[in-house]
């Protein structure tokens, strides 16, 4: 596609239920980034792969949640037992290659509320 | 553990004012980016600067890396109810990942 899309915009979950949060990067960007934002403030880094591998996923706050990148392109996060506290806009980033100087380009975010 | 300190965090001005973003580490940096971010979209690239004492512009924008590669600046000139938005300072570590300000919420009132 044109650009980093994310689905869905908006989730609306109880406690304790499991959500998935997808990413569909640009077409061959082979570097994928998940980021937590809350409002207000920076990203927060979560995982990031290198074509299928995470490259580092010491950003995941917890087993509680967990990313998967089968083929290389699409990515789900996925959260177990959500707590209020996991609500925020997780946001999604493709580039090139690892980040180095090249542009990361970002999707428009998931927003979570966990209620 | 490398850590960017953004200041100020929130910034109210009149249209026409000039004003100045920083971005400051104890961490030296290969490079930084900033960034623009406006309400429900995803941050969007502004510049990138490598060299230390490099200095960009982009229209009425100003970027400057410090000579030690650890800090840098984002200066507005003559500032419009446009350039409103979250700006966002990421350095990239040495791991290339990029390692995120908290952001300066920026307003311009007409």
């Amino acid at each position: 596609g044109a650009g980093v899309s994310q689905t869905p915009s908006n989730k609306v979950t109880e406690k304790g239920k499991y959500v998935e949060l997808r990413c569909d990067p640009i077409s061959g960007h082979t570097a994928l980034y998940w980021y937590r934002q809350s409002l207000g403030q920076g990203p927060e880094f979560l995982i990031y792969f290198q074509g299928t591998g995470a490259a580092d996923d010491s950003g995941l706050p917890n087993d509680r949640f967990f990313a998967v990148r089968p083929e290389g392109s699409v990515s789900t996060l996925k959260i177990q037992r959500t707590e209020r506290g996991d609500s925020a806009v997780y946001l999604c980033a493709s580039s090139e290659q690892g980040l180095g100087n090249t542009e990361a380009f970002f999707g428009q975010g998931t927003r979570l509320t966990v209620v | 553990t490398q850590l960017l300190e953004q200041s100020p965090q929130f910034l109210s001005i009149q249209e026409g004012e000039n004003l100045t973003v920083y971005c400051n580490s104890s961490s030296v940096f290969s490079s930084l980016q900033w960034y623009r971010q406006e309400p429900g979209e995803g941050p969007v690239l502004l510049v990138t600067v490598v060299t230390g004492g490099e200095v960009k512009k982009l229209k009425r924008l100003t970027f400057q890396f410090g000579d030690a590669r650890k800090d840098s600046s984002l200066h507005i000139t003559a500032a419009q109810p446009g350039d409103t938005g979250l700006y966002l300072c990421a350095g990239v570590g040495s791991n290339y990942q990029l390692i995120w300000g908290a952001g300066t919420k920026l307003i311009i009132k007409p």
